[in-house]
């Protein structure tokens, strides 16, 4: 986890609520990543970043949105929480094909 | 059919024992594969990649590649009881934004 940190690494909130996720990587890589882990279905990719205001949505996009205003930070938005979203939510980088994960960040809609 | 597909175990070895954890991938012009540990709770932790066909060994872990059957192994090695976790199977099939498609993982348990 050095160098990625996931803020806030817990969170319960109600159906319907925006909820915002923080990524932030001290390791200046140029690739991040959005991913939700699940049983049953391992980790999905929902959003990526190939640099500054470059981002493009991976398989599982729907409800979610990014965004990336400096190499350091990349936010997930839930637009409207749904309970479906309950999940953990893994943040990665990568400057070449290795991908690095943070601590992840439990949510539950509830 | 699943890109990437594991066996979800659980895989129970004795301690001193090799592990052999086992990946199949569907997409032929996949171009390099990770091995990923977790323990529960805790975040993936890359442990290994291997990109051309054969064996890559790092102290007690072996990775095995054989693009032709389009199949990728884990081996562990004197297996200890802390090495027991998830180990998720990742393949990228190339391209320039290095996304990786993940297996659903197999959770070895190693007995003491």
């Amino acid at each position: 986890d050095a160098g990625i940190t996931q803020s806030p690494r817990h969170k319960v909130t109600e159906t319907g609520t925006p909820v915002t996720l923080r990524c932030h990587q001290t390791e200046n890589h140029r690739y991040m990543y959005w991913y939700r882990q699940d049983p049953g279905h391992g980790l999905r990719l929902i959003h990526y970043s190939y640099g500054v205001k470059d981002t493009d949505k991976g398989e599982v996009s729907d409800g979610y949105s990014v965004s990336r205003s400096k190499t350091e930070d990349f936010l997930l938005t839930l637009e409207s929480a749904t309970s479906s979203q309950t999940s953990v939510y893994f943040c990665a980088i990568s400057e070449t094909e290795k991908q690095y994960f943070g601590p992840g960040t439990r949510l539950t809609v509830t | 059919q699943k890109e990437v597909e594991q066996n979800s175990g659980p895989l129970s070895v004795p301690e001193g024992a090799i592990a052999s954890l086992n990946c199949t991938y569907s997409d032929r012009v996949s171009q390099s594969f990770f091995w990923y540990r977790q323990y529960s709770g805790k975040s993936p932790e890359l442990i290994m990649s291997i990109y051309s066909n054969g064996d890559k060994e790092d102290g007690r872990f072996t990775a095995q590649l054989n693009k032709a059957s389009q199949y990728v192994s884990l081996l562990i090695r004197d297996s200890q009881p802390s090495d027991s976790a998830t180990y998720l199977c990742a393949v990228n099939r190339g391209g320039a934004t290095n996304k990786l498609i993940f297996g659903t993982g197999t959770l070895l348990a190693v007995q003491p």
